[in-house]
């Protein structure tokens, strides 16, 4: 099983300023198709998990441009250029290159 | 807008079966090239991938439910399924079924979520 690993477990961003979340997977995401199936969701508190990000790097429909994400490999890093309130939640990364799926342990943010 | 909306009994006895049934619509479950989820979120904690299984019954099960755990698709109620059996309290949860896309993400539109707890 792939181990997801994010950093920091919690952070407190002042409105306007920028965050960013890392995410270490166990091994290589990258599939045999050569895509690599590495996602980003938030969770708002009370909520379903949204899609951010998908395949690294693509932007969902819908999704502000003020999140983005990069990565390959086993590393990724999701960035948000100016928090805003509506962005308080938890971010999950998520692996669907190898059986099981997994998740990583979130990521809280919330405004200083 | 594809919608989805878990139901299902919010108190299992252990160790009981947990069936959840999660219901598609403005968008169909035979779609080709997609997979219908089943992921979990215990109280206060992490995502845990459960399932998913296709429109035509192939399936996926994490293997740390073991032997536990099956899914279906109803194609003619546009709805899919979940079946946990010999529940414990561990299995207690918020249940969300989410839809997926071959080869590019496993998780575009989610259900609300549905709390089961287990418990005698």
């Amino acid at each position: 099983e792939i181990v997801m690993t994010q950093t920091p477990l919690s952070s407190a961003v002042t409105l306007g300023q920028p965050a960013s979340i890392s995410c270490r997977s166990s091994q290589s995401l990258v599939h045999s198709s050569g895509n690599t199936y590495l996602s980003w969701f938030q969770q708002r508190p009370g909520q379903p998990p949204r899609l951010l990000i998908y395949k690294i790097s693509d932007r969902f429909s819908g999704v502000p441009d003020r999140f983005s994400a990069s990565g390959a490999g086993t590393d990724f890093t999701l960035e948000i250029s100016r928090v805003e309130a509506e962005d308080v939640g938890v971010y999950y990364c998520m692996q669907a290159t190898q059986f099981p799926y997994t998740f990583g342990q979130g990521t809280k943010l919330e405004i200083k | 807008q594809v919608q989805l909306q878990e139901s299902g009994p919010g108190l299992v006895k252990p160790p009981e079966t947990l069936s959840l049934t999660c219901t598609v619509s403005g968008g169909s479950v035979s779609s080709y090239n997609y997979y219908w989820n089943w992921i979990r979120q215990p109280p206060g904690k992490a995502l845990e991938w459960i399932g998913y299984v296709y429109y035509d019954g192939r399936a996926n099960y994490n293997p740390s439910l073991k032997n536990r755990v099956s899914m279906s698709v109803d194609t003619s109620k546009n709805q899919f399924s979940l079946k946990l059996n010999s529940v414990t309290a561990a299995d207690t949860a918020v249940y969300y079924c989410a839809r997926g896309k071959d080869y590019e993400f496993a998780g575009d539109y989610w259900g609300q979520g549905t709390l089961v707890t287990v418990s005698s």
